[in-house]
C-alpha cells in the first residue's frame, strides 16, 4: 500500500508566475484535499476533490484551481503568484463511500513553495 | 464560522515530565475532533481522534477527552520523551458540511531535553 505522495518538494518561483503542484493519492482512496500552511501556522483549507469535481473550498482566491484525474491523482494550481503564496502545500487524501463520512484522511510531505 | 484555538508555544520540559497542551474549539454542529503531530521535515500525521462527547482518543501514550460542555479536547501525556519533540497540531471536522474538510489551530513546537 502506497502512501500519498507530492510532487515536487521544493520549489522556488518569481511573482506573477504560475505553478503546478502534484499530488498522488493512497491507494484505495477516492478523495484528494488541499492545504495551505503558512509558516508557523495550521494548515488552511484550500479545497477537496472527489470523482473529478470540486467539493468543497475555503476561502481562497479563483486563482487557485485544482483538477483531479481518473486514477485519483491531483493536481493545484497557482495563477499570477504572489509573495504571500509562499508556503507548505499539503495533500491530503481520504475514502469517502457514498454519503457517509470520509475514512482517515493521510497527508503527503508537502510541497515548499518559495515565491520571490 | 469553526475555529480552533491552541495552547501558545513553544512548548519545553525535560523528559519523563507531563505534558499538558490545551485545545478548545467553535463549532456549529457536533465535529469530530483530532489532533495531528508534525515531525520536522514530514507531513501531518494522525496522532489520537473522538468523535463525540466524553469519547477518549488515546495512542503512544498520548490521550485526549472530547468536553463537549467546556469545547476542549486537551492533549495530555505522563511522561514524555526526546522523541516527541514536535509541532502538535488540534484540528476538527464539521461533518455537517459533507465534504469533511479540517480546521487547524496555529500548532505548538514542543521540545523535550534529555
Amino acid at each position: 500500500e502506497t502512501g500519498v505522495t507530492q510532487s515536487p518538494t521544493h520549489l522556488i518561483k518569481t511573482r506573477g508566475q504560475q505553478v503546478t503542484l502534484r499530488c498522488s493519492s493512497q491507494s484505495g482512496h477516492n478523495t484528494v484535499s488541499w492545504y495551505q500552511q503558512a509558516l508557523g501556522q495550521g494548515p488552511q483549507f484550500i479545497f477537496q476533490y472527489y470523482r473529478e469535481e470540486e467539493n468543497g473550498r475555503g476561502n481562497f482566491p479563483p486563482r487557485f484551481s485544482g483538477l483531479q484525474f481518473p486514477n485519483y491523482s491531483s493536481e493545484l494550481n497557482v495563477n499570477a503568484l504572489e509573495l504571500d503564496d509562499s508556503a507548505l502545500y499539503l495533500c491530503a487524501s481520504s475514502l469517502k463511500r457514498g454519503e457517509g463520512p470520509n475514512t482517515e484522511a493521510f497527508f503527503g510531505q508537502g510541497t515548499r513553495l518559495t515565491v520571490v | 464560522g469553526d475555529s480552533v484555538t491552541q495552547m501558545e508555544g513553544p512548548v519545553t520540559l525535560s523528559e519523563e515530565a507531563f505534558l499538558t497542551i490545551n485545545c478548545t474549539y467553535t463549532a456549529t454542529g457536533y465535529p469530530s475532533l483530532f489532533w495531528y503531530v508534525q515531525y520536522p521535515g514530514e507531513g501531518l500525521q494522525l496522532l489520537l481522534k473522538a468523535t463525540k462527547a466524553d469519547d477518549k482518543g488515546s495512542n503512544k501514550g498520548f490521550e485526549a477527552t472530547y468536553r463537549k460542555e467546556t469545547t476542549s479536547f486537551h492533549l495530555e501525556k505522563g511522561s514524555v520523551q526526546v522523541s516527541d519533540s514536535a509541532v502538535y497540531f488540534c484540528a476538527l471536522s464539521d461533518q455537517g458540511f459533507g465534504n469533511e474538510k479540517l480546521t487547524f489551530g496555529t500548532g505548538t513546537r514542543l521540545t523535550i531535553i534529555p
